[in-house]
């Protein structure tokens, strides 16, 4: 079982619906991290938290530590928001990726 | 805003030879990181270094190695690139306990 496990794997929405990516790990953490990967290579990091729940735009995202388990919701979506979406925990000095949620938003 | 540039955005090498990928960063961070990303297995990390001439294996250091001269350029090795060694490589860079700042990646070829 990998450590980091993200869910779905693929996602097809229609613009303007509620997305929602999880995130799952099996160890103790300091921080998650969210990440938006387009096509092309280049990642941009979208949230790094520790507790509770941040927002950016249309994009919040939340981490329960006692459950272990993160969220990464997309309001509003829309074409743009089409790429892939990885969540990363850092144990130590060192992050530990998901395999990443491929989302595509139809308009 | 932090820029981190990677030297060659495609690059096809044969099998064999010695491969450099560079990395720079402009913004003084201590740590820089070099990962792979193949699809299905996400990012590994390769190698990693916080602080000049320092660098610590990451999960798949085999048929790399890495130099940190100065503290604004890590360079990833391919001693002899093999074809197992096709794949996206990326590097970041970040001060401790601070988000990854990644470049454009490279995609390297390996025939």
């Amino acid at each position: 079982k990998n450590e980091v496990e993200q869910s779905p794997q693929n996602l097809t929405a229609q613009e303007g619906e509620f997305i929602t990516i999880n995130c799952s790990y099996s160890v103790g953490i300091s921080a998650l991290h969210w990440l938006q990967q387009h096509p092309g290579g280049g990642i941009v990091s979208l949230f790094m938290l520790s507790s509770g729940k941040k927002k950016h735009g249309r994009l919040i995202a939340t981490i329960n530590i006692q459950e272990k388990h993160s969220s990464l919701h997309i309001t509003a979506s829309h074409p743009r928001d089409s790429a892939v979406y990885i969540c990363a925990v850092r144990r130590g000095n060192k992050l530990v990726f998901g395999a990443g949620t491929i989302l595509r938003v139809k308009s | 805003d932090v820029k981190v540039t990677q030297s060659s955005r495609y690059l096809v090498k044969r099998t064999g030879e010695k491969v450099f990928l560079e990395c720079v960063q402009d913004m003084d961070h201590e740590n820089m990181f070099w990962y792979r990303q193949d699809p299905g297995l996400g990012l590994r990390l390769i190698y990693f270094s916080y602080d000049v001439k320092m660098k610590e294996k990451g999960d798949i250091p085999e048929g790399y190695s890495v130099s940190r001269e100065k503290k604004e350029r890590f360079s990833l090795i391919l001693e002899s690139a093999s074809t197992n060694q096709t794949s996206m490589y990326l590097c970041a860079s970040s001060l401790s306990g601070s988000p990854l700042h990644f470049g454009n990646g490279t995609r390297l070829t390996v025939t």
